[in-house]
Parts: structure tokens; sequence; C-alpha cells
């Protein structure tokens, strides 16, 4: 298994420019998630999703699209970049707890976004 | 406003002295997950504490929940320059009819060679 898989590592965008940021699992996980990563900030939730076809707002959606088509698939789409976008952007897995409440989320390596 | 503190911010060791890291809230949790991120890598978890008073380890590092699971700690026994990197707390906080995960700030550990 791959695990979870974001595309691309490293983007430069200009302020004004869309661009959408790939993150594809293969554990079968109902459950992701894109988090955003500032220095002194930690880690913010932007959106997240249950399942295909439906989609939640984090801490920190605007500016910020996703969708969920399929189980494997949880795009992030930026509209309109602008340079508060500027961050590390991970994407991150966990399937429904059972009984077990084991809720372990698994992360993507990691998209550094530069908006200039 | 952080509903989950973790202290400290930084923590500059030598290596084979100890390390510990602190989690607390004002709430009663239902678990607590630690994670663990190296210098320019992802979070990492490392585990899920959910009863009152739990202590679990995995080879040098001790994991404790209190017994009022409002607080967790992290302990790291002779640290080693592989145990650099910032360690999160992260806990499940209800928000109306959502649960939802809280992040604390991290600890970043460096040590010393």
């Amino acid at each position: 298994n791959a695990g979870v898989t974001q595309t691309p590592k490293f983007q430069v965008l200009k302020t004004g420019q869309s661009m959408t940021l790939q993150c594809a699992q293969d554990m079968n996980h109902e459950y992701m998630s894109w988090y955003r990563q500032d220095p002194g900030m930690g880690l913010r939730l932007i959106h997240y999703s249950v399942g295909a076809g439906i989609t939640d707002q984090g801490e920190v959606p605007n500016g910020y699209n996703v969708s969920r088509s399929t189980t494997e698939d949880f795009p992030l789409r930026l509209l309109s970049a602008a340079p508060s976008q500027t961050s590390v952007y991970f994407c991150a897995s966990r399937r429904v707890p059972g009984t077990d409440y084991n809720e372990k989320l698994f992360f993507g390596s990691g998209t550094q976004l530069s908006v200039l | 406003g952080q509903q989950v503190m973790q202290i400290p911010q930084y923590q500059h060791v030598q290596e084979g002295e100890d390390f510990t890291t602190y989690c607390n809230s004002s709430t009663t949790l239902s678990n607590i997950q630690w994670y663990k991120q190296r210098p320019g890598g992802h979070p990492v978890f490392l585990i899920q504490l959910v009863k009152s008073g739990e202590v679990k380890k995995q080879k040098r590092l001790t994991f404790q929940f209190g017994e009022a699971k409002k607080n967790s700690s992290l302990h790291i026994t002779a640290t080693q320059t592989t145990d650099v990197g910032t360690y999160f707390c992260a806990v499940h906080l209800r928000a109306g009819n959502n649960r939802k995960l809280i992040w604390g700030l991290g600890t970043s550990l460096a040590v010393n060679p």
C-alpha cells in the first residue's frame, strides 16, 4: 500500500492563480481531511469528508474548495491564490472507528505552497 | 482560543538526557493521541490513550493519561539524536453534534550530540 499520496510536493503560484492539490489514499479510509501548517500555529483543519459525496468545513475553510467523488481521492482547490495561503498543506485520512476507538490519522508527505 | 495547552514550546537537551512534554485540557477528554513530526516531514501517529490513568510504553517513550482524563504526558528516556522533531498531542472535543480533533501547538525537541 502506498498510504496517502499528495502531489505536488512543491508549488509556487502568483496571486490570483488557481490550482488543485491532489490527495489519494489506497487504504479504503472513509475519513479524509486537509490541514495547513504554519509556524507557531500548529495544524489547522481546512475541510474534511466522512465519505464519498460528503464534505464539511473545518477551522479555516475560506479560499478553499473540496469535493469527494470517490473514496480514494480528496482534492483541495485554491480558487484565487493569496499570499496568506503560503503554507505547508497536509492531507490525512483514517477509517471511521469501530468499537476499538482507533482513530489513527495517516498523513501524506505534504505540499509546500508559496504564493507570491 | 487554544483548548489544548502543550508545554513546553521548545526543549533543548544533551543526548542522553530525559525529555517530557505535557498536554493539558480544561475539559475531560475521550481520548488523546500523540504524533511526531521530523523536521521537513509529516506527522506520524505514535499512540492513542483512552483509559483513565493509562500508561503505555514504546521502547524509550512512556505515555500517560491522567486519572481525570484532562492531561497527558510523553516522556523520553535517554534521548537520542533520532528523537529530534516536534511532538504534538491531539484530542477529540465535542462541538455541538460533532466531534473535532484539536491539536496542541507542539513541543519542538532539539538534541545535542
